[in-house]
């Protein structure tokens, strides 16, 4: 079964600065890699989908790489701002059993803090 | 569009009673997912739907958990009876198609049971 890891749990930086998340995955036989965005009492929204066969994807300030090889992937934020703030999820898709489609494996989240 | 529809958005009540969650998937969505999630467990996939069809439901707990899609626009997850460990948000999210695209969540139902 798949298991997905996050690291850091929880990141607390000033405005301005550029961070990264991390994001590890035990099997390597995935669809793609997604990275969500969840605001508190809210529903999870969608930030990047990286496919396994690419190495990244880009969005505005967000930079999500992956190393499928390495069962690793990293989300790059540039020039943190407090609207930043949320807890974000990755989630490896991997073949389902029965199905076209793949299944999700959501990793536990980091909560970011961004401070003026 | 107005995303994936979800009722109640919170759900207080007592052991033993049953809970009705409700979903609304996108329009023009064929699979429709229902998720938990819990400080102790994160995000678990329950059960999910292909055109109606439960396709996947290994990840609901016990059988106290029934899901129904009975069209198109509407599914249910039902808990009979219910108990304090179900406790919990509950999420609905529905895709348009196969590995290349991503779900689309709602924006859960926070169930309570004491």
């Amino acid at each position: 079964k798949q298991e997905v890891t996050q690291i850091p749990a929880a990141l607390s930086v000033p405005e301005g600065e550029n961070l990264v998340l991390n994001c590890s995955f035990t099997d390597s036989a995935i669809y793609n890699l997604q990275w969500f965005r969840q605001d508190p009492g809210k529903g999870l929204t969608s930030l990047l989908l990286i496919q396994s066969s690419q190495r990244e994807q880009t969005s505005g300030r967000l930079n999500a790489s992956l190393d499928k090889s390495s069962g690793r992937s990293t989300l790059y934020i540039a020039a943190s701002q407090p609207g930043d703030s949320a807890t974000y999820l990755c989630a490896a898709e991997n073949p389902d059993r029965g199905s076209t489609l793949g299944r999700l494996y959501f990793g536990r989240g980091t909560q970011l803090t961004v401070w003026p | 569009d107005a995303g994936v529809i979800q009722s109640p958005r919170h759900e207080v009540t007592e052991m033993g009673q049953e809970v009705t969650l409700r979903c609304k998937p996108i329009s023009g969505h064929d699979y429709l997912f229902w998720y938990r999630q819990t400080m102790m467990r994160g995000l678990e996939l329950l059960i999910y739907f292909n055109n109606n069809v439960p396709i996947d439901d290994s990840g609901m707990p016990e059988d106290r958990f029934s899901a129904k899609m009975p069209n198109a626009s509407f599914s249910t997850l039902k808990i009979q009876p219910s108990e304090p460990r179900d406790s919990a948000v509950y999420f609905c999210a529905s895709t348009n198609h196969g590995r290349t695209d991503t779900q689309y969540f709602g924006p859960g139902t926070r169930l309570t049971v004491l």
